[in-house]
């Protein structure tokens, strides 16, 4: 199975900052990595796929990059709504796996 | 617009067994993959399980193989996720999700979200 692993667990930021979290795969899953942004208590919603493609929606402070086993979510001029969870997820294989989170405090 | 509406959760004893449902709207329902993915309170998201849009190919997390059973019925575009013998750590908010017409592939759609909580 292949693990999803993300870094910081959490970030502090403030209105305009921009922020990049990091995603690592346990094995190269090529360009097969969304991400995804939760709010309290609310569904999650798919911001990226296919590693940098824009969701239908998405505004364009919201970038991705990456490929292989390596990947950002990158996030320029930080927004109050922002403030939310991120996850990633690879999309290559079953069993789909998440990242543990990432905590964004504005 | 796509909407997933979600109903079933509830408060269940452990051995205890019970079926949340998904009943999509605003889209062609049968040619999309559906899944399930669920949350323990305070943590992170961890897939379930998943369908194809025919229904004839079905996939498990391990923690769930024997004890969850995914099913849809594409004339009521309802997706469902039976759950036998729950145990205390079944405990989460269990969303659905849209994929699409090739597994595996991202999410793009989700429920609200329903609450399921094994307790005695």
């Amino acid at each position: 199975d292949i693990e999803m692993t993300q870094s910081p667990s959490s970030v502090s930021a403030s209105v305009g900052d921009r922020v990049t979290i990091t995603c690592r795969a346990s094995e190269s899953i090529s360009r097969w990595l969304a991400w995804y942004q939760q709010k309290p208590g609310q569904a999650p919603r798919l911001l990226i796929y296919d590693a940098s493609r824009l969701q239908d929606g998405v505004p364009s402070r919201f970038s991705g990059s990456g490929s292989g086993t390596d990947f950002t979510l990158t996030i320029s001029g930080l927004q109050p709504e922002d403030f939310a969870s991120y996850y990633c997820q690879q999309a290559q294989t079953f069993p789909y796996s998440f990242g543990q989170g990432t905590y964004l405090d504005i | 617009e796509v909407q997933l509406v979600q109903s079933g959760g509830t408060l269940a004893q452990p051995g205890g067994s019970l079926r949340l449902s998904c009943e999509a709207s605003g889209l062609i329902f049968d040619i999309y993959a559906m899944n399930w993915v669920r949350q323990a309170p305070g943590k992170g998201l961890e897939w379930v399980s998943s369908i194809s849009g025919d229904g004839g190919t079905t996939y498990y997390a391990d923690s769930v193989m024997g004890r969850f059973s995914i099913s849809r019925d594409n004339s009521k575009k309802t997706v469902y996720l039976q759950i036998k013998s729950l145990r205390v750590d079944d405990t989460a908010v269990y969303y659905c999700a849209k994929g699409q017409v090739v597994v595996p592939a991202p999410l793009d759609s989700w429920g609200q979200g329903t609450l399921v909580t094994v307790s005695s």
